[in-house]
Parts: C-alpha cells; sequence; structure tokens
C-alpha cells in the first residue's frame, strides 16, 4: 500500500527565515509520482509540483525548491525567505503508475505560520 | 489554471434534509474525485470517477452517493443529512495520460454545516 508522512505537524517561523517541509513516501511501484499541494486558509488547494519517479533533477522555482531523493524516499519541499502570504497547509502526495483513483494519496499536512 | 467550479460555496442546513453538492470542470477530464476534509486536516477519499457512468467509493465510508452522466459534472447528493457530515467536501478532476500529467486540481470547495 502507498503511504506518505509528514512528520512535522505544524511549524512557525519569522518571516525572512528559510523552511523545509519534510516528506517520505513509501511505494512498491518503480514508477510514481509526487506532488506538493497548498491550501491557504481560503481552504482550496493549490497544484504547486509534480515530480516523476524516474527524475531526480531538484526544482527550483523562485523561493520555492524541491529536493527529491530516491535512496531515502524523500521529496522535501523549502521556502526561501518565507512571507506571511507562505502561511497555509502544505500536503504532500504521491500517486501510482495509472495516476488516479485509490493509488493517489495524500499526507496528513503540514501546518506553516509564518509571523511578521 | 484550472477551472473547476463548486456550487455553494457555503450552506446551512436543517438534519433530514437531501443535498446536492454541485461540481463542474471544463477542461475535459475523464478523472472526478470527492473528498471530504475537516478545515485543514486530512483529505478523505469518498467518491471517484473513470468517466462518464462510472463512479467508485473511496477509502472513507460514505453515506453520500454520486453521478456521472456528462463528462464536466459529477454532483454528490446526501439523501438524509446529519450534524456528522459536517465538513468541507472539495471535487477534484485530472487528466492522466498514461500516469503522467496525473495532477489534480481542486475547486474551492463547500463547506457544509448540519444543523
Amino acid at each position: 500500500a502507498q503511504k506518505v508522512t509528514q512528520a512535522q505537524t505544524e511549524i512557525s517561523v519569522v518571516e525572512k527565515e528559510d523552511v523545509t517541509l519534510d516528506c517520505v513516501y513509501e511505494t512498491r511501484d518503480t514508477t510514481y509520482y509526487l506532488f506538493w499541494y497548498k491550501q491557504p486558509p481560503s481552504g482550496e488547494l493549490v497544484f504547486l509540483i509534480r515530480r516523476n519517479s524516474f527524475d531526480e533533477q531538484n526544482e527550483i522555482s523562485g523561493r520555492y525548491s524541491w529536493n527529491f531523493q530516491k535512496s531515502t524516499s524523500s521529496f522535501n519541499f523549502t521556502i526561501t525567505a518565507s512571507q506571511v502570504v507562505d502561511s497555509a497547509v502544505y500536503f504532500c502526495a504521491l500517486s501510482g503508475p495509472d495516476g488516479y483513483g485509490q493509488n493517489f494519496v495524500f499526507g496528513p499536512g503540514t501546518r506553516l505560520s509564518v509571523l511578521p | 489554471e484550472a477551472d473547476i467550479y463548486q456550487t455553494p460555496r457555503y450552506l446551512v442546513i436543517g438534519t433530514g434534509k437531501k443535498i446536492t453538492l454541485e461540481c463542474s470542470q471544463t477542461m475535459g477530464h475523464d478523472k472526478m474525485y470527492w473528498y471530504q476534509q475537516d478545515p485543514g486536516m486530512e483529505l478523505h477519499l469518498i467518491h471517484y470517477s473513470y468517466g462518464v457512468n462510472s463512479t467508485e467509493k473511496g477509502d472513507l465510508s460514505s453515506e453520500s452517493t454520486v453521478s456521472r452522466i456528462r463528462t464536466e459534472h459529477f454532483p454528490l447528493t446526501l439523501e438524509s443529512a446529519r450534524p456528522s457530515h459536517t465538513s468541507q467536501y472539495l471535487c477534484a478532476s485530472s487528466d492522466p495520460t498514461g500516469g503522467v500529467n496525473c495532477e489534480q486540481y481542486f475547486g474551492p470547495g463547500t463547506r457544509l454545516t448540519v444543523t
């Protein structure tokens, strides 16, 4: 069975600090997909990134960066120079090779509070 | 940018009433999903659909039902609302091509309160 663990339930940082959100996954599939979503207080889930299991390149998008390491089954998310608008619940997710149905699982989420 | 819509955004209703939560997407996606979530907490998959006339129950037992008569429309119905149904309901869709591009796009959600 597929599983996503986000061990950090809540994190608080002061604005401009860097923060890393951890995500550890379990799967028996050799092909799989990893995702990060952001859920601000408004409640809508916003898709941030998809990473394919066969592509271990790290990615940077502005202040956001993602570190995918197959050896440790981790897909961590770093926000550099955090801002108050980054306050949200962040979900890591994992999908099997077919990409849908019950093979698409979300982690429990990490609530990030960025204080001014 | 995803185009997926949910109505109503907020609903307060009395126990025993029948309600239908609407979800529509304009992207032509085959796969659609309903999740139940207490705000900021875990998402629980309650229903999904592979396409027209195809629906499946998710991993969370739910007293709701769904239908998929048109590709773009995936309504969720509660025949008799109870206070335990109070939650946020999120609709999503995706268009995986051999697994790739399988990210789900979410609607804004419906916050349901049953009194």
